[in-house]
């Protein structure tokens, strides 16, 4: 069964430093997602990705958060200058409209932890 | 308001009982619903979508009321393995979705 990939499963790093975590979507989905879940609350919309371009963002996505889908398989989510509060875990999703539901897969997720 | 609501629990359920969870939305102009499990500190899994005509998958059945602005999801025969955290999800526009904080079931022997 096809299944939507993250890495690192961890990312340890300082304040101040950029970060890029990276999934790799289920290959024939054309909508790609980035969630944040900090620990013990709930699960947060950052941003949809269609099409090589934003299609809609949440106001937690801001300047210093970017997406890329480099070269047809990655989807990366890069932060520029992490802070302490940017520490939770990292969803990546994906979606294949055509089914007309929107239905998403996640992946298993990337913990940050900003030191 | 807030866009996606729900009852946190826990339910503490003995097997094979039957449980209600119910979600209201915030948005009469939403179109996706979705309910997802979440395990502890495991990424949600989908459960099922949630359509105008109600829909029904082996022990669950999960309703939509428009009019009311809510959705539920009915768990029969509940199963120890059904212990998990219960994620209403709701688009708001038209790429953007918005979780609930989830209702935490706990189905003992």
């Amino acid at each position: 069964e096809p299944e939507v990939t993250q890495t690192p499963s961890h990312q340890v790093t300082q304040m101040g430093q950029e970060v890029i975590l990276r999934c790799v979507p289920i290959s024939n989905h054309l909508y790609f997602y980035w969630y944040r879940q900090i620990l013990g609350q709930k699960v947060e919309f950052l941003v949809s990705f269609y099409n090589n371009e934003i299609s809609e963002k949440s106001e937690i996505f801001d300047d210093q958060f970017s997406v890329e889908r480099p070269d047809g398989s990655n989807f990366t989510l890069k932060i520029r200058s992490t802070k302490l509060e940017d520490s939770a875990m990292y969803f990546c999703a994906s979606s294949e409209p055509g089914q007309g539901s929107y239905e998403q897969y996640f992946g298993p997720g990337t913990r940050l932890t900003v030191t | 308001r807030k866009e996606v609501e729900q009852d946190p629990g826990p339910f503490n359920v003995p097997e094979g009982a039957t449980v209600a969870f119910n979600c209201t939305y915030s948005n009469s102009a939403s179109q996706s619903f979705f309910w997802y499990r979440q395990d502890c500190r495991k990424e949600p899994k989908l459960l099922m979508s949630v359509y105008s005509s109600g829909n029904e998958d082996g022990r669950f059945t999960a309703q939509l009321n428009r009019a009311s602005q809510y959705i539920s999801l009915l768990i029969r025969d509940s199963k120890l393995s059904d212990s998990a955290t219960y994620l209403c999800v709701v688009n708001m526009d038209f790429n953007k979705f918005y979780f609930g904080s989830g209702t935490k079931l706990n189905v003992k022997p």
